[in-house]
């Protein structure tokens, strides 16, 4: 099986604009969640959607927005880009049928978006 | 809310010794489930092993294994006969029942020949 693929893997933007990051799970995947990794942050959690809907959301403004597709494909959108933004933006998928336990999480090898 | 906790922001150890990450956390929850997550310097992110809390017995996978003190919140992981391909950050992570991880600030580990 393939693994999660992100696209693209580098992404250089400027200040006030806005960008677009691409997100392939592993094919049965229904879940997919964003994560944003800083070195004073560290790993943060953005948001999971499942079935097209949006089902956890962490404390990012309202800048940071995403969507899921019915093939299971996620983007995530940044607008008016922060020199804070810069990350790397790790995807993650995972079977998460309904219930209690967790899946595991398998991460595609993530964004670079620096900004300028 | 959660929060997981590791100390050792780097550690170093000869080839072939074993060596042990600290990871604590805090929870109100009764049920939940930690990681360790690898992330070498290629930056794809790997899950090493899973406990589940209402598990008694420490999970192991090959070389890995942990040490869960439920009691004392602590999830530590120890790596026996460590290999130069375990040069990494490892990230302890908390899940409680849904899809969102919550993450340590990570422990560089680095194997010396």
């Amino acid at each position: 099986k393939a693994g999660v693929t992100q696209t693209p893997r580098y992404l250089i933007k400027t200040r006030g604009q806005q960008v677009t990051l691409s997100c392939s799970p592993i094919s049965g995947h229904r879940s997919v969640s964003w994560y944003q990794q800083t070195p004073g942050q560290g790993l943060q959690f953005l948001f999971e959607y499942f079935s097209e809907t949006q089902r956890n959301k962490g404390n990012f403004p309202g800048r940071f927005s995403g969507r899921q597709f019915s093939n299971s494909r996620s983007e995530m959108n940044v607008s008016t880009l922060e020199l804070g933004d810069s990350a790397l933006y790790l995807c993650a998928s995972s079977l998460a049928l309904a219930g209690f336990v967790p899946y595991e999480q398998y991460f595609g090898p993530g964004t670079r978006l620096t900004v300028t | 809310a959660q929060t997981v906790t590791q100390s050792q922001p780097e550690m170093s150890v000869q080839e072939a010794e074993t060596v042990t990450l600290s990871c604590t956390y805090d929870t109100s929850e009764s049920n939940y489930y930690l990681f360790w997550y690898k992330q070498p310097p290629s930056r794809q992110m790997i899950l090493v092993i899973r406990q589940e809390a209402y598990k008694q017995q420490n999970a192991t996978e090959n070389r890995f294994s942990v040490n869960f003190q439920k009691a004392a919140k602590s999830f530590s992981l120890k790596i026996s006969d460590s290999q130069l391909g375990d040069t990494a950050m490892y990230f302890c992570a908390y899940n409680f029942g849904n899809e969102k991880l919550t993450f340590g600030t990570g422990t560089r580990l680095t194997i010396i020949p």
